[in-house]
């Protein structure tokens, strides 16, 4: 089974540009996550989605940055204009269903190390 | 105070101690303890997940949680340097919509050395 798949790797980019990250999550899992990752600190969830419909984007900065997941499958997340505190790797998770169940596990992608500079 | 407290280390061990790593947590409602590892320039892969207080043994990993005293661990027994990683507590309460969307420490950098 092929993991969750994210591009790019790595990303240098300098303050006030705009970066967009992909992730393919594993094949037929309803819920894509993005998370942050800032070094040092744990993963922090910014949105959630199910299908092609946000969950949870509570902890998202809708200001700068922004998701979307058309047709359910394939996410893009985009930051503009990017900050130097946005320096951070970037992580996409998949689960089958919504974490609903107890037994239920995210998978993680390998993420997108994004230096701001 | 910060939900989730974990010591970031990094703990070294010799190859075969027993390894001991923790958190403390200050939110009574959490009620699902996870325990992931991360190797370096990878993504989180859950290691083992509890429910209720008490242990939970898989191999050489056992997961303790004590709720009264808000403190979880993880103990590896037989450390291996494949081991040798982040391993980061995470734990949730249901949301509505029953979705448990994990609240993560910052992770324990473990190196086990031959």
């Amino acid at each position: 089974e092929a993991g969750v798949a994210q591009s790019p790797r790595y990303k240098i980019i300098e303050k006030r540009q705009s970066v967009a990250f992909w992730c393919n999550p594993i094949s037929g899992h309803a819920t894509l996550y993005w998370y942050q990752q800032i070094l040092g600190q744990g993963p922090k969830l910014l949105i959630q989605f199910q299908n092609n419909g946000v969950v949870d984007d509570s902890q998202l900065p809708k200001d700068r940055f922004s998701a979307e997941r058309l047709k359910g499958v394939d996410s893009t997340l985009k930051i503009q204009p990017a900050k130097l505190e946005d320096s951070a790797v970037y992580l996409c998770a998949s689960s089958l269903e919504g974490l609903a169940a107890l037994q239920e596990t995210q998978y993680f992608g390998p993420g997108t190390r994004l230096l701001v500079l | 105070q910060k939900e989730v407290e974990q010591d970031p280390g990094p703990l070294s061990v010799p190859e075969g101690a027993i390894v001991s790593l923790n958190c403390t947590y200050s939110n009574s409602a959490f009620q699902y303890f996870m325990w992931y590892r991360q190797y370096s320039r990878k993504g989180p892969e859950l290691l083992m997940y509890t429910y209720s207080s008490g242990n939970k043994e898989d191999g050489r990993f056992t997961a303790q949680v004590d709720k009264s005293s808000k403190y979880i661990s993880l103990f590896i027994r037989d450390s291996q340097p494949s081991d040798s990683a982040t391993y980061l507590c995470a734990m949730s309460e249901t949301r509505t919509g029953g979705s448990y969307i994990p609240t993560f420490g910052r992770g324990t950098s473990l190196i086990v050395h031959p």
